[in-house]
């Protein structure tokens, strides 16, 4: 059965950087989208980035544009996110999830979140 | 960025209720991808819909999804007690931001 577990939450100082992985099996990792989405506490979903089956395309939200850094390690079947200039906007629960099918489907299965929080 | 909003915000029904929740998009959204999900207290969500009204592996047959271009509906026939939850749709397919909507919530 698909599994995705999400790890490197915690606690962290605002402006420094986090990178949260996500551990992936139960299919063949190397055929399917991946995304990260995140939610933060009592708000809804917000949709963050996904990557290509193969790495080589990536899409951001604006809100993390140009400091959040998707990538995938097809030979590990891990998804990560480096998230760096954190500020307390970013605290939330992040969900790593598998696109359902070919490129841009939407999401099937999710991990059951890590919590990051920013903070002083 | 096309904007999904969803309504009402809140729902307060009983079971064996019907239920039509409404996810309107500010653009017209291609080829129907439209997705919907629901999330229980400290849970993932889990997809119920995708393509407008294609219902997901598992998800059972009280649950249905219409609408095209701008306007999707999510309908529950009879609602059970496990299905008060929030509900999200989602935008995909081609040109991201995949956006979602703010979401509804169903309550007793």
């Amino acid at each position: 059965q698909v599994q995705l577990v999400e790890s490197g939450g915690g606690v962290v100082q605002p402006g420094r950087s986090l990178r949260l992985s996500c551990a992936a099996s139960g299919f063949t990792f190397s055929t399917y989208g991946m995304l990260w989405v995140r939610q933060a506490p009592g708000k809804g979903l917000e949709w963050l980035a996904v990557i290509s089956y193969d790495g080589n395309n990536k899409y951001y939200a604006d809100s993390v544009k140009g400091r959040f850094t998707i990538s995938r390690d097809n030979s590990k079947n891990t998804l990560s996110l480096q998230m760096n200039s954190l500020t307390t906007e970013d605290t939330a629960v992040y969900y790593c999830a598998k696109e359902g099918g070919g490129s841009g489907s939407c999401p099937d299965y999710w991990g059951q979140g890590t919590l990051v929080t920013v903070s002083s | 960025e096309i904007v999904l909003t969803q309504s009402p915000g809140t729902l307060s029904l009983s079971p064996g209720e019907r239920v039509t929740l409404s996810c309107r998009a500010s653009q017209t959204v291609s080829s129907n991808y439209l997705a919907w999900y629901q999330q229980k207290p400290g849970q993932a969500p889990r997809l119920l819909i995708y393509g407008a009204a294609s219902r997901a592996t598992g998800i059972p047959d009280r649950f249905s999804g219409s609408g095209s271009g701008t306007d999707f509906t999510l309908t529950i026939s009879r609602l059970e007690p496990e299905d008060f939850a929030v509900y999200y749709c989602q935008r995909y397919g081609s040109s991201p931001p995949y956006t979602f909507g703010q979401g509804t919530k169903l309550e007793i």
